[in-house]
């Protein structure tokens, strides 16, 4: 079975933080995606990797950053932590073409306080 | 702009009970549409794909259909166990997903 790991499950941080959420998987696929997940609101795309070292923005990039210099592992970047970034984010991966859908992370709870 | 709706936000159900859960959807070029089920605390899980209108899916008690316009997730005889939230959501050019706000579905035994 494919398995996406986010390191942290839950994370409190101070507004103005620097904040790295970090995100692996072992399936060897290229397409990697990095969601926020808010009541009412359902699951916005962040940022997506379609290879290493490509990003691209999805619909809500403002404030974040990503990066990704191996296949397997894809990271999210708060530059400036702000309290309206307190969500929950959740990655995936998934094969060229994502036929087979994505496979998520079980996602990190991060309060910024 | 692509957008997805889910109706209703919540069903509560009997076990036993079936039902159904909709997913409308408007994109400009739809090349599948998928459904997951998302347990509390933990990440969305697949369940279907479905590509062309007419297209059904299915799985134990749950089975998919796919319209022009929307799609439909049925539920027959649900139990306990199937207590989750229900997203749905459509690949668009690339392989974005854009995701609805999902179903919170309640089986009572």
């Amino acid at each position: 079975d494919v398995k996406v790991t986010q390191s942290s499950r839950y994370l409190v941080k101070r507004t103005g933080e620097k904040v790295f959420l970090e995100c692996v998987q072992d399936m060897d696929h290229e397409n990697m995606f990095w969601y926020r997940q808010d009541p009412g609101l359902g699951l916005r795309l962040i940022y997506f990797s379609y290879d290493v070292k490509m990003k691209e923005k999805g619909d809500i990039p403002e404030g974040y950053s990503v990066s990704r210099e191996k296949k397997e592992r894809f990271s999210l970047i708060l530059e400036s932590a702000s309290t309206n970034q307190t969500s929950m984010y959740l990655c995936a991966s998934s094969l060229p073409g994502g036929s087979r859908g994505y496979t998520f992370g079980s996602g990190t709870r991060l309060t910024v306080v | 702009e692509d957008q997805v709706t889910q109706s209703p936000e919540a069903l509560r159900l009997q076990e036993g009970e079936s039902s159904s859960l909709n997913c409308s959807y408007t994109v400009s070029g739809l090349r599948g549409l998928f459904w997951y089920r998302q347990d509390p605390g933990k990440g969305p899980e697949f369940l279907f794909t479905l590509y062309s209108a007419g297209e059904e899916k299915e799985k134990e008690r749950l089975k998919a259909t796919l319209t022009k316009k929307e799609s439909f997730l049925h539920i027959t005889a649900p139990k306990p166990e199937d207590s989750a939230t229900y997203l749905c959501a459509v690949q668009v050019y690339g392989n974005k997903l854009v995701f609805g706000a999902g179903t919170i579905l309640r089986v009572k035994s």
